[in-house]
């Protein structure tokens, strides 16, 4: 993988529904993960940045997941809430501030 | 609110026009950050500047010139832009040293 990639795109989920989705990065000289929520009109807000090989974070109902060696990492929502809805984004970055962006996955969380 | 503003956010220009985006952080970091999102593509970093100095240049033209005269403060100044530079220009700013940026809400720019 030479890019950060993202799936699905998009995600239609009803509320109370647990989802997650899935990132994919550069394994190679790997220095950091991160995930962002947007909100549409709103600024990118940070949720985690994960730096080790099996690391799990948690805020709230949202948690996240990190494997350096496979180049993968899994963000959970569990029961879903339409105040949920954002675009998801997560971003591999190095030790130079440069973080790489994938496409991100746009949740909507129908009540 | 992230404590990153962004003025304005919305632009309409010509492309014999210039313009400016201002960026204002008061997180007291040291570094800033210039992204542009166009539509159905990942955030793309445009520059960056670490204690007001250039540190990145990510092959942006020139009709594109940033200007980062304190820690708080940034500019993109747009002089003669296309259309197809049409997109969302995001500001962020983080500690130097530090992973973590927080980003402004963006500027809506649309070239006619």
């Amino acid at each position: 993988i030479l890019n950060v990639e993202q799936s699905p795109q998009s995600l239609h989920v009803q509320e109370g529904d647990s989802t997650n989705f899935t990132c994919s990065f550069p394994s190679s000289n790997f220095y950091a993960l991160h995930w962002y929520r947007w909100e549409t009109a709103k600024s990118p807000e940070a949720l985690f940045v994960m730096t080790l090989n099996g690391d799990e974070k948690k805020k709230g109902r949202i948690s996240a997941t990190l494997n350096t060696k496979e180049g993968y990492s899994y963000l959970y929502i569990k029961g879903s809430q339409p105040e949920d809805s954002a675009t998801y984004l997560c971003a591999s970055g190095g030790a130079t501030n440069k973080l790489i962006f994938g496409t991100g996955t746009l949740l909507a969380v129908q009540p | 609110e992230t404590g990153v503003t962004q003025t304005p956010r919305h632009l309409v220009m010509g492309m014999t026009n210039k313009k400016s985006l201002k960026c204002e952080q008061h997180l007291g970091h040291n570094a800033m950050y210039w992204y542009k999102q166009s539509a159905k593509k990942p955030l793309e970093l445009m520059f960056v500047y670490n204690f007001k100095e250039q540190t990145e240049n990510n092959s942006v033209p020139s009709r594109f010139s940033p200007e980062c005269p304190n820690s708080s403060h940034l500019f993109l100044h747009l002089h003669t832009l296309q259309p197809e530079d049409s997109a969302l220009y995001l500001c962020a700013s983080s500690r130097s040293g530090t992973m973590e940026q927080y980003f402004g809400p963006g500027t809506r720019l649309t070239v006619t």
